[in-house]
């Protein structure tokens, strides 16, 4: 079966442009996070779907970011004009439901590498 | 505020021995805690769950204490062998929060 992936794997652009990462989630899964990583670090959270809406978006850096995620699937991140400390890698995670404890693992893509130069 | 500590020294060790990771939290009362594996250039893989009032929880080689009392976790990775050489991570919470990972390396 699929799990969940990330496109582009990696993107490249310059510093004030407009980027948009994609994220499939695990059919099914009604819960998908975004996280971002910078090296040497845990993944950090920056929103979460239950569905269609944004249950928490308490992460996301500024109001640069926004992530939609408009049938309940595929979900995108925005990121208006980038800046080089954007640079990190951004991590998808899909579960089957947020309420549920016993079904709160998380299944991760390989994430997206964004380098702003 | 809340806050995750893991050892961020690397951990060596020699093939057949146990690795045991600490996983240290402050300002936090989860109801659970989990534990994730993350290899280079990939995203993180669920490992284990335990919840508040489990003490101990295994999973093949794998074994997870959790003190609330403490407020520490233990993972401990029992004949450890070179393919379990990567970074570990315990997060907290429903939204994971996570700590910085520890790196195992198993030597042959």
């Amino acid at each position: 079966g699929a799990g969940v992936s990330q496109t582009p794997s990696n993107k490249v652009t310059e510093k004030g442009k407009y980027v948009e990462l994609r994220c499939d989630p695990i059919s099914g899964h009604t819960a998908l996070y975004w996280y971002r990583q910078s090296l040497g670090q845990g993944p950090e959270f920056l929103i979460y779907f239950q569905g269609t809406g944004a249950a928490d978006d308490s992460g996301l850096p500024n109001d640069r970011f926004f992530a939609v995620r408009p049938e309940g699937s595929v979900s995108t991140l925005k990121i208006q004009r980038t800046e080089r400390g954007d640079s990190a890698v951004y991590l998808c995670a899909s579960s089957p439901d947020f309420t549920l404890a016993e079904y709160n693992e998380q299944f991760f893509g390989p994430g997206t590498r964004l380098t702003v130069l | 505020s809340q806050k995750i500590e893991q050892n961020s020294e690397a951990l060596n060790i020699q093939e057949g021995k146990t690795a045991t990771l600490t996983c240290n939290y402050t300002n936090y009362s989860p109801a659970y805690l989990q534990w994730y594996r993350q290899d280079p250039g990939r995203g993180p893989v669920f490992l284990l769950l335990i919840r508040e009032n489990e003490k101990e929880k295994r999973k093949e080689r794998l074994k997870v204490t959790f003190d609330t009392t403490l407020k520490q976790s233990l993972f401990h990775i029992t004949a450890s062998q070179p393919a379990d050489s990567a970074t570990y991570l315990c997060a907290l919470g429903g939204k994971l929060q996570f700590g910085a990972g520890t790196q195992v390396v198993v030597t042959p």
